[in-house]
């Protein structure tokens, strides 16, 4: 499994756009970016997954660059239930199976 | 995920005891995983099962063994606990479906092993 890494913390203002940004320079051809989130203690929340097209859902949007080494989920208007760790992975389907690290915790203030 | 059940919630047992975490699901989901949470760390793999009659190692299962008993059920057993394994536990469900799927979580098992 490729692994990712992330910047330990960060900040948002509420109301304004989270940009979270995830390296994964050794992802392979058929492995997918996943995000998923994490508040307190509670277990993973799923958030949004791609291939190499940008994809965009209800709460949030997935940037994958060209090269897919790299990516930045975007949480367009944060709110403080925003705050949580969120967890960028890869995996493929084959694979079935991830490594998390120790993911960003981003920090929504008023 | 409320379609993913772990029991018990919390638990609290002396060393040397044998556990039993137990996790059940309703989603249909054919993968089901284990994975343990340090504080401040991220999950770690414990064991995962693709089907019934499929069990495999995952990064960290010294100490640990598990039991696929149907589909919907995925146990996880520490023989004789030991203080360094109190941690946070969670199942994740799957399914092999189309496409990646993304994996559901329970709401955890903490553990705490004096």
């Amino acid at each position: 499994d490729a692994k990712t890494t992330q910047p330990p913390s960060m900040d948002c203002a509420e109301g304004r756009a989270a940009n979270l940004p995830c390296n994964h320079s050794t992802i392979s051809g058929n492995e997918y970016v996943y995000w998923y989130r994490q508040i307190h203690s509670q277990g993973p929340q799923y958030i949004i997954h791609g291939l190499k097209n940008n994809e965009t859902n209800e709460m949030a949007s997935l940037i994958i660059t060209e090269d897919r080494k790299s990516s930045t989920l975007i949480l367009p208007h944060a709110t403080l239930r925003d705050t949580a760790v969120y967890y960028c992975i890869v995996m493929s389907t084959n694979a079935g199976k991830s490594t998390f690290g120790d993911g960003t915790t981003l920090t929504v203030k008023p | 995920d409320a379609d993913v059940t772990q029991t018990p919630r919390n638990r609290i047992t002396k060393t040397g005891k044998r556990i039993m975490l137990e996790c059940s699901q309703t989603k249909g989901h054919d993968r089901m995983y284990w994975y343990r949470q340090d504080p401040g760390l991220g999950l770690r793999l414990i064991y995962y099962s693709f089907d019934v009659k499929d069990i495999n190692k995952g990064e960290i299962s010294d100490g640990y063994s598990v039991s696929r008993q149907a589909q919907a059920k995925f146990s996880l057993s520490l023989e004789s606990a030991i203080p360094n394994q109190t941690a946070l536990y969670f199942c994740a469900t799957s399914d092999i479906g189309t496409g990646n799927q993304p994996q559901h979580f329970g709401d955890g098992t903490r553990l705490s092993i004096l």
